[in-house]
């Protein structure tokens, strides 16, 4: 069964230091979500991303945050500049369409802010 | 969107068949019902979805009355390994929610031996 890859599965990086995680779609995939979930809260969404460009964003996909289909295959988060608040379990997720189609989310990226 | 209210946990023995309602009071004409599960540490897995009357796949059955202001996730014989959050979520990505899901609380399922 096609999955939604994640790397890296867990990062430890120092507050005000630049992340990268990395996420690889399902292959036929046209649109791709980033979506996080801080210890023992709800899962929240992030963004939404077709076409090559943000279709929506939450509240909290502020300035710090960016997100880049580099190739074809390939889907990033960035954070620029971490905040010990950032810490939380980052779940990539990609749809077929997005009219009733079925969302399917990555294994997810444990951030540790220190 | 339409919220959803579901029970904050249930617990079950092995073997038995599991339902787990939804109420979703304000759900819209072109809302769809999902259900997801979500173990410790892990993403959320689709489960199984559905728009009216009853779906089933090879893990779940889904239940929608008439008026579809519920739903209820049916599983059949629970398994420990079946012990997890489960979401329902509702709405339409034909909206302007582009594949914006929006999580509660969720069920937290606890299987014993």
């Amino acid at each position: 069964e096609p999955e939604v890859t994640q790397t890296p599965s867990h990062q430890v990086t120092q507050m005000g230091q630049e992340v990268i995680l990395r996420c690889v779609p399902i292959s036929n995939h046209l649109y791709f979500y980033w979506y996080r979930q801080i210890l023992g809260q709800k899962v929240e969404f992030l963004v939404s991303f077709y076409n090559n460009e943000i279709s929506e964003k939450s509240e909290i996909f502020d300035d710090q945050f960016s997100v880049e289909r580099p190739d074809g295959s390939n889907f990033t988060l960035k954070i620029r500049s971490t905040k010990l608040e950032d810490s939380a379990m980052y779940f990539c997720a990609s749809s077929e369409g997005h009219s009733g189609n079925t969302i399917y989310f990555g294994e997810g990226s444990w951030l540790t802010v220190v | 969107l339409a919220k959803t209210t579901q029970p904050i946990s249930m617990d079950s023995y092995e073997g038995q068949e599991v339902n787990i309602t939804c109420s979703h009071n304000n759900i819209a004409t072109n809302d769809y019902i999902t259900w997801y599960q979500q173990f410790p540490s892990q993403g959320p897995r689709f489960i199984i979805q559905g728009y009216k009357t009853k779906v089933t796949n090879e893990v779940a059955s889904l239940f929608i009355p008439a008026d579809r202001k519920s739903s209820t996730l049916s599983l059949p014989r629970v398994s420990l390994s079946d012990t997890a959050v489960y979401y329902c979520l509702v709405g339409d990505d034909r909206g302007s929610t582009l594949g914006r899901l929006y999580f509660g609380r969720g069920t937290q399922l606890t299987v014993w031996p």
